[in-house]
């Protein structure tokens, strides 16, 4: 298994500012991701988040609103940046250990955008 | 990865066995069939998976038909824990895929008492 850290829990931001969301795996971990869930929504992939390289961004989402980092095997970054209303949503980070294996999911980042 | 269609809500009382259909007619042979759930409020949560064969384990059990085109999560005495949202998802864990994960709407699993 695998325990997941995500840092903040909920946070509201006024729009225009960035919010940097962390996550913290309790082991290494093979891949991991990030998701967007909108209010009352199924989640949407955004990126997969590659050590020491640039992440891969899913269709409609891009670096520049979305960065994203990897320094090692256990941790990572999301930055929604330059925010808007719109982007009102739970922010989860999943890990993947190996290949035909489950993913685990953090308890995601509640975000309000004001 | 294949689509998958789902109802969108289920009512089961509770004790009694919730059965939640998935179609996947559109599976390829290398794709795996993935059960999650997402409780109210928390992050998605791993159930099983399977292939071709049935499968059970300490939370549910899965059917999957001969034909691979359909399949359904057994949960065998549904508790008032087990309202969630549930999600089924044809994934191909192989060379060259990364295990990122396509949700679809999934079904609301409403346990009553």
């Amino acid at each position: 298994s695998a325990v997941i850290s995500q840092k903040p829990s909920r946070d509201i931001c006024q729009r225009g500012t960035s919010l940097t969301i962390q996550c913290q795996v309790d082991s290494q971990v093979t891949m991991m991701f990030w998701y967007r869930q909108q209010p009352g929504q199924s989640l949407t992939l955004i990126a997969t988040a590659n050590q020491g390289s640039e992440a891969t961004y899913e269709s409609g989402f891009v670096i520049d609103k979305f960065p994203i980092s990897r320094p090692n095997l256990t941790f990572s970054t999301l930055t929604v940046s330059n925010m808007s209303p719109e982007d009102s949503s739970i922010y989860l980070c999943s890990v993947v250990k190996g290949v035909r294996t489950e993913a685990f999911f953090g308890q995601g980042t509640r975000l309000t955008v004001v | 990865d294949a689509k998958t269609t789902q109802p969108p809500s289920m009512d089961c009382a509770e004790g009694r066995a919730a059965n939640l259909p998935c179609n996947h007619s559109t599976i390829s042979g290398n794709e795996y069939v993935y059960w999650y759930r997402q409780i109210h409020s928390q992050g998605p949560q791993y159930i099983i998976h399977g292939l071709k064969n049935n499968e059970t384990n300490e939370m549910a059990s899965l059917i999957i038909t001969e034909d691979r085109k359909s399949s359904t999560l057994i949960l065998p005495h549904a508790t008032l824990r087990d309202t969630a949202v549930y999600y089924c998802i044809a994934d191909h864990h192989g060379s060259g895929n990364t295990g990122k994960l396509i949700f679809g709407q999934g079904t609301t699993l409403q346990v009553k008492p």
